[in-house]
Formats: C-alpha cells, structure tokens, sequence
C-alpha cells in the first residue's frame, strides 16, 4: 500500500537559522498537502501541491513538489520561536491521505 | 472553512468497558474521517464514515471494535469496544468540505486513556 515517510523526525534549530523536511511516497501522489501541529493542537492545514514540480511560498514557508510527484520538501527561513511544532506531509493516492511520520521542530532563541 | 467540536475531550476507562466519541461540524460536509494519533506518532485512518450507510475501514480496523455512525452530513459518532490499553490514543474527527480543494480540518480530539 502507499507509504510516506518523511524525514528527519526531529529538528532543533537555532532561532534565525533555515532547516528542511523531506517527505518521499513509494507511489505517485495526485498531490500533497502540509500540516502543523502545535504542542497539544490538532493538525492545521498549510498548502496543498498538486502540480509536478510545483513551488509555492507562505512568507518564510517554501513548499515544493518534485517533478516525479513522488517527494515533496518544506523549507523553513529564519527559524523563529513561533515556527515550532510537528510538521506533517500527507499524500494523496487514491481518495486518502497517508501522513508522514511528521517533522517536530524545537527552537533554541 | 468548517468548525469541528468533539466530545468528550478526554477520558479515563477501564479495560474492557467502551466509549462513544461525539463529532459536530457546524456545516454539512460529505466526507469525514476518523483518525487515530498515538503519543508522539503520526495519524492514522481508521475509517471514512459514511451518511447513509456503513462507514469504510482501513486495513487493521474492524466495525466489531470501532463502530461508527453518519446519521446525517453534521454529525458522527465513533465508538471504541472492550478498550485495552493499547487502545489509549488521541482520537480525531476530521472533514473534508467541498470546493476546498482537499484541505481537511481537524476536530481538537478526544484523548483516551484506559486502564
């Protein structure tokens, strides 16, 4: 069945500096959307990517879907206290999402 | 966007005893799911919940232990049977509104702890 893993599973960065996260399928993706989630939250949705090789941006949030629509990355500029939390990739094969194992980031100010 | 409220937010049982778990959202959506979120862990679909008839169970989730209800587009109940502590987890709503373009919202979850 269609997996994603995502990677790495923790990320602790020092406020001011960029990190990434990767998310790989075994499958092709229809798309792919991004989620965060706060200490004690639920899952808020960021971005969805549906086009091969697509970009898209949210302020200091860089999101990209790679062309064989397999992978995707979120990079993160500046590193700020308000950017820490678990960050989820989910795919979409057929009419489901599967959620990556999720990305938590702490910061150090 | 779709507001979603879960009941009860969180709860303490004894093994073998059962819980019903509330899901409202303030407007009609056709697709809504359940999902499962162990401490520290991703999510998990249990089921796609269904109005009008029997919901759709993931792979390693049976009706007998997770028994679900769609008794219209507002409103979902999702019970877990004879828990065990394996069982303790944080339980989601989540739906998926049309015109939306997939995005799914997220109840805040129920939180389950069985002893």
């Amino acid at each position: 069945g269609q997996q994603v893993m995502q990677i790495p599973q923790y990320q602790h960065v020092q406020e001011g500096e960029d990190f990434t996260t990767y998310c790989n399928s075994s499958t092709t993706l229809s798309n792919i959307q991004w989620y965060k989630q706060r200490p004690g939250g639920h899952p808020v949705f960021l971005i969805q990517l549906v086009k091969s090789g697509e970009v898209k941006k949210q302020k200091r949030l860089t999101f990209q879907f790679g062309e064989a629509k397999k992978n995707s990355s979120l990079h993160i500029t500046a590193t700020q206290t308000t950017d820490v939390g678990t960050y989820f990739c989910a795919g979409r094969g057929d009419y489901k999402l599967s959620f990556g194992a999720g990305t938590t980031v702490t910061v150090r100010a | 966007s779709a507001v979603i409220s879960q009941k009860p937010s969180r709860d303490i049982c004894q093994r073998g005893t059962s819980l019903t778990i509330q899901c409202q959202v303030d407007s009609q959506v056709t697709m809504m799911f359940w999902y499962r979120q162990q401490p520290g862990q991703s999510l998990t679909l249990i089921a796609t919940a269904n109005q009008g008839s029997e919901a759709t169970y993931e792979s390693g989730f049976v009706i007998d232990k997770f028994p679900i209800s769609r008794p219209n587009l507002t409103f979902s109940t999702l019970t877990v049977s004879n828990m065990s502590p394996e069982d303790s987890s944080i339980y989601l709503c989540s739906v998926a509104p049309s015109g939306r373009d997939g995005e799914q919202f997220f109840g805040p979850g129920t939180r389950l702890t069985v002893l």
